[in-house]
């Protein structure tokens, strides 16, 4: 299984303003998801885009993904400071595993 | 909504004991994960099951074994504690619905290993 590889590593920001996060990743899938964890906790998943869709929206995220750079980014609008969070994207091959990479840190300073 | 359910938040263990790290969900998923996480590797898979009783090894699977006697349970088991295996665990499951493999976490276990 592929794993994807976000960046940056670390973001730190203004509440208010957006952040936006990269993934790439390296074969051919099915799927692509991104997920949150919270300090210490479990991950959640956000939202899923299908290797078909080129754009979709969650309030405020916007996840986009082109299949031909094999690259998705993750643009979480108008952030505040519980969006402070490890992101990660899970490129999803045609089966149920995910691999997921080491994550962006996103800090959102209020 | 979908809830996975880790037995321990935090556990403290001493090298060489057998350590049995317990997770249920409450969604008759059918397939089960178990991840471990360190600082700056991301998540990694050690086993994951995909029905009662199958368990297929993931990318680090040395040093651990699973159980999965009940579709709700899945179990990792740790046969003889080693420091490097002081982590944060997690435990995730999904439907069985190629076309949307979602997964969800329970809130982890933080192992210590001394």
């Amino acid at each position: 299984s592929q794993q994807g590889e976000e960046d940056p590593q670390a973001l730190s920001i203004q509440e208010g303003e957006n952040a936006t996060m990269n993934c790439s990743y390296k074969t051919s899938i099915n799927n692509l998801q991104w997920y949150r964890q919270n300090s210490g906790r479990g991950l959640v998943h956000l939202i899923l885009i299908r290797s078909n869709e080129r754009e979709k929206h969650s309030g405020r995220l916007r996840v986009t993904l082109d299949t031909s750079k094999k690259s998705s980014s993750l643009l979480i609008t108008a952030s505040r400071a519980a969006d402070t969070a490890s992101y990660f994207c899970a490129p999803g091959e045609y089966g149920n595993k995910l691999v997921f990479g080491a994550g962006t840190i996103l800090r959102v300073k209020s | 909504d979908v809830k996975v359910t880790q037995s321990s938040r935090y556990l403290v263990k001493r090298t060489g004991e057998k350590v049995f790290l317990e997770c249920v969900q409450d969604m008759d998923h059918e397939n089960m994960f178990w991840y471990r996480q360190d600082p700056g590797l991301g998540l990694r898979l050690i086993y994951f099951s995909y029905d009662v009783k199958m368990k297929e090894k993931g990318d680090i699977p040395e040093g651990y074994s699973v159980s999965r006697e009940k579709k709700e349970r899945f179990s990792l088991i740790l046969e003889s504690a080693s420091t490097n295996q002081t982590s944060m665990y997690l435990c995730a499951s999904s439907p069985e619905r190629l076309a949307k493999n979602i997964q969800y976490f329970g809130a982890g276990t933080r192992l210590s290993v001394l």
